[in-house]
């Protein structure tokens, strides 16, 4: 069965940085980009960015670009998903998911608070 | 960045009743670019139709997706109890993949 596993929930003040974490397993990790969709409070899903296990090349939306980095350690099948100085707009719920175009399959979702 | 707008915002229907969702994409996706993903509350959400048409894995055939281009229709045969969600159609046809801002689908 492909799974993505999340960490968990997160509480940081603003200001702060966060790593989110999703390993994968039921799957050739490698032969499947990751992608990562942010969903505010009360809004729709925000396609983010993407990046390749295979040889870790990204790219991001100009929306997310400079203020999020997206990584991969593919020896544990991990992808992660970097926010530096973070700040109230930034509490979120924040999903990855299978896939370099569609996603067929979803992380559980990891919950932001940005709060002082 | 292209632009994905959905409509209508909110459906409210009764359970058994069909639901037509529309899409459009400006401007036009090159060939058939267009996604359709549904999200329940608390959940993650589900990738149900790709390619404008094809269902994915594992998606009941109540669910069919027509169109191209620059509109799409996402067409709920007999809406079922567990259909009651949110829907959101994607463009991947060009960098970043915009989400339209979705339409809910709830019960009368």
């Amino acid at each position: 069965e492909v799974q993505l596993v999340q960490s968990g929930a997160e509480v940081k003040k603003p200001g702060e940085s966060l790593r989110i974490s999703c390993q994968g397993s039921g799957y050739s990790f490698t032969n499947y980009w990751i992608t990562w969709v942010r969903r505010m409070p009360g809004k729709g899903l925000e396609w983010m960015g993407r990046i390749d296990p295979t040889d870790s090349y990204t790219n991001y939306s100009p929306s997310f670009r400079g203020h999020v980095t997206i990584s991969v350690d593919k020896s544990i099948n991990t992808a992660y998903l970097h926010l530096s100085s973070l700040k109230a707009s930034d509490a979120a719920m924040y999903y990855c998911a299978r896939g370099a175009l569609t996603m067929d399959s979803w992380g559980q979702g990891t919950p932001v608070t940005v709060s002082s | 960045e292209f632009v994905v707008t959905q409509s209508p915002g909110t459906l409210s229907l009764s359970p058994g009743a069909r639901a037509t969702l529309s899409c459009r994409v400006s401007p036009r996706v090159s060939g058939s670019y267009l996604a359709w993903y549904q999200h329940r509350p608390g959940q993650a959400p589900r990738l149900l139709i790709y390619g404008s048409s094809t269902r994915a894995t594992g998606i009941p055939d109540r669910f069919s997706g027509s169109g191209s281009g620059t509109d799409l229709t996402l067409t709920i045969s007999r809406l079922e109890p567990e259909d009651f969600a949110v829907y959101y159609c994607q463009q991947y046809g060009n960098s970043p993949f915009t989400f339209g801002p979705g339409t809910t689908v709830d019960i009368k």
